[in-house]
């Protein structure tokens, strides 16, 4: 199956941005996707990206994508303590089912 | 809120037992997905159903069995409960116009 990887752990200060990374392996990946999770909670979808796109922008949340590189980054511009949360990146594979594959997540730390 | 509910939220059993969880969907959606949530392996799809009665196996699937009578019920079942299946159990519904994956609340569960 495809290997997707993140850094386990970022902490920023409140207010700095953030900035959260994830490689995947499977070139012809079509949507890939950022999800959060609250303690306790389920994901929540926060964003995507097409792969025919090198970059969205949603209110404080920017993704970039580098196809070549097979890199994908989460930015979180002024950052605030209910952002701590763990954030997951996940590519869709090419079967009928549409599979996600998820990174192992990095939680975010926000020190007020 | 996709319209996912998950029974029980959290659940207790011995080694041995069998365990059945529901998800619950309310918009009819044909696709659903059962992952399971460990530290350090993010999520990994266990089983998933593609319509009524037609289900395949995902990258986790040893020990667990789905079934899905009615377009809005995925049951996932351990036959034989063993202590490497403690883990959060979630559901996933893949919906919207981009074919994206919604989950549910998660189910916790610990055996003995």
């Amino acid at each position: 199956g495809e290997d997707v990887e993140q850094s386990l752990f970022l902490s920023v200060r409140e207010g700095d941005s953030s900035v959260i990374n994830c490689t995947y392996t499977d070139s012809s990946s079509t949507y890939l996707y950022w999800y959060k999770q609250e303690p306790g909670a389920g994901l929540q979808l926060l964003t995507y990206i097409f792969s025919n796109m090198d970059m969205k922008q949603d209110q404080r949340l920017t993704v970039l994508l580098n196809k070549k590189d097979k890199h994908l980054s989460l930015r979180i511009a002024d950052t605030q303590t209910g952002d701590s949360a763990i954030y997951f990146c996940a590519e869709r594979d090419q079967t009928g089912a549409n599979n996600l594959f998820f990174g192992t997540g990095t939680r975010l730390t926000v020190i007020p | 809120d996709a319209g996912i509910t998950q029974s029980p939220r959290h659940k207790v059993t011995e080694t041995g037992t069998p365990v059945t969880l529901r998800c619950h969907q309310t918009e009819n959606h044909r696709y659903m997905y059962w992952y399971r949530q460990d530290p350090g392996h993010g999520l990994r799809l266990i089983h998933y159903s593609y319509g009524v009665k037609d289900t395949d196996k995902g990258e986790v699937s040893d020990g667990y069995s789905v079934s899905r009578s009615k377009t809005e019920d995925f049951l996932l079942t351990l036959e034989s409960a063993t202590s490497s299946q403690t883990s959060v159990y979630f559901c996933a519904i893949m919906g919207g116009g981009t074919d994206t994956q919604y989950f549910g609340p998660g189910t916790r569960l610990t055996v003995l």
